[in-house]
């Protein structure tokens, strides 16, 4: 059975600290890999990842993806009372119309 | 451009009920997924519809069922609700159907059941 598993689960942090939360997965036909940020309601998109150690980088926020190893880690340099969400990885498969979301990793960043 | 509508915000209904819950696409797209995010975990697929033909079906009963229609707007209802159908359910929308990458989600509409 395909799975996504998001660690840790939950992660409290102090403003200016690094943060690297990671997602492994097991699937079958596996196409690419995403990460979003929760808020309150809609996931939004933050990165899309289908090669191999090629990094993405947006501002303080950064991902890779190790194919062979199956993970991925997205990184929070700096963080601030903002990043403060939950963190989704989410996979999807060739011939599916789905994404498959791990449970997310609550980030709470205190001042 | 509006982005994913959906309504109602939230809802509370009782066990044994059934809920009719509505998602706008964003304009020109003709994709539409449900998703059921229950507190603590990931989204959940249970439906994709493309042009109102459903293309995916998620590990959810036949108390859910779902249509898209020509406006490619999309209800999801559930039948005799249970307590664990509690959750916040989220539409996507995307321009295409076979890559869910670039879909678009909503605010949700997060329901409670008692």
């Amino acid at each position: 059975e395909d799975k996504v598993v998001q660690s840790p689960l939950s992660l409290v942090v102090h403003e200016g600290d690094t943060v690297t939360l990671n997602c492994s997965y097991e699937v079958t036909n596996f196409r690419s890999l995403l990460w979003y940020k929760q808020e309150k309601k809609a996931p939004t998109f933050l990165f899309m990842l289908t090669s191999s150690g090629i990094e993405k980088k947006s501002g303080r926020l950064s991902s890779i993806l190790d194919k062979k190893e199956l993970f991925s880690i997205l990184n929070i340099t700096a963080t601030q009372t903002g990043d403060s969400a939950v963190y989704l990885c989410a996979v999807g498969r060739y011939n599916n119309n789905d994404m498959r979301f791990g449970a997310g990793t609550r980030l709470t960043v205190k001042p | 451009d509006a982005g994913v509508t959906q309504s109602p915000t939230h809802l509370i209904k009782t066990r044994g009920q059934h809920v009719t819950l509505r998602c706008s696409p964003i304009s020109g797209h003709k994709s539409v997924s449900w998703y059921q995010q229950v507190l603590g975990q990931g989204p959940q697929f249970i439906f994709q519809y493309y042009e109102k033909e459903e293309r995916g079906r998620g590990n959810f009963p036949d108390r859910f069922s779902a249509r898209q229609f020509p406006n490619y707007s999309s209800e999801l209802n559930v039948n005799a609700l249970l307590l664990g159908d509690s959750a916040l359910y989220l539409c996507a929308s995307s321009r295409d159907r076979g890559f869910p990458e670039t879909q678009y989600f909503g605010p949700g509409t997060r329901l409670l059941v008692l």
